[in-house]
């Protein structure tokens, strides 16, 4: 079965110092991966994706992600962290034999950086 | 067009009653999804369309949900006898997948925020 883990409920990080938001993930072909960001009283927003080729993808507002097959894992990074960068963040994985292109969540991160 | 719009953002019904959601996907996209979010969990999918078909829907949470997308353009999900654990954020999204498949990078409108009293 598909599924995606994103262990920690909640990180804590210092402005300016370097971030990282931890997903792993589970699907029976190759993945399709995404991370969106969520804020207050506002829909997801997509940061970024890993579809193919380089294993490390830039996105918005300074975020990257990580692919790294052997772990399957796909953890977003900052190596700046700013406080406007609080918010929820989602993982999201898609096995790229899924006909109906079904996105599986994780149950999200929230991050708080604090000035 | 700026972007997924939803149509109420706050919606709050008695038990009983029945509800129905809009969606506005943006305009050139041809898939559209709705997810439900309660707090502190993903999004969970219920049902998507590309055009104006309905391809998948046994995620639907009871045959009191439906979908409907009449034109291949808005979208509305309508639910019937509403029950307090119906409370939760409804979020829509489209995408643009082309025949040959595609990366499916989901657009998400701002979400109608359901309480059942």
């Amino acid at each position: 079965a598909q599924s995606v883990a994103q262990p920690e409920d909640q990180v804590n990080v210092a402005e300016g110092n370097p971030l990282t938001v931890k997903c792993t993930y589970s699907v029976s072909g190759n993945p399709y991966l995404f991370w969106y960001v969520q804020y207050p009283n506002r829909g997801l927003q997509f940061l970024l994706k890993y579809i193919t080729g380089d294993n490390l993808v830039k996105g918005s507002y300074g975020f990257e992600a990580e692919f790294n097959k052997s772990q399957t894992s796909f953890h977003l990074k900052k190596p700046s962290a700013l406080v406007s960068d609080s918010a929820l963040y989602f993982c999201a994985v898609r096995d790229v034999m899924d006909s109906n292109y079904q996105l599986i969540w994780g149950a999200g991160t929230k991050l708080i950086i604090k000035p | 067009d700026t972007g997924v719009s939803q149509d109420p953002r706050h919606k709050i019904t008695k038990r009983g009653q029945n509800v129905t959601f809009r969606c506005d996907p943006i305009s050139e996209h041809n898939r559209l999804y709705w997810y439900r979010q309660t707090l502190g969990q993903g999004p969970e999918f219920l049902t998507y369309f590309q055009n104006e078909a309905q391809l998948e829907k046994s995620r639907l949470l009871s045959d009191r949900f439906s979908a409907e997308r009449p034109k291949g353009s808005f979208s509305t999900l309508e639910i019937q006898r509403t029950e307090q654990g119906d409370s939760a954020m409804y979020l829509c999204a489209s995408s643009w997948t082309s025949g040959s498949g595609g990366t499916d990078e989901q657009y998400f409108g701002p979400g109608t925020r359901l309480t059942v009293t």
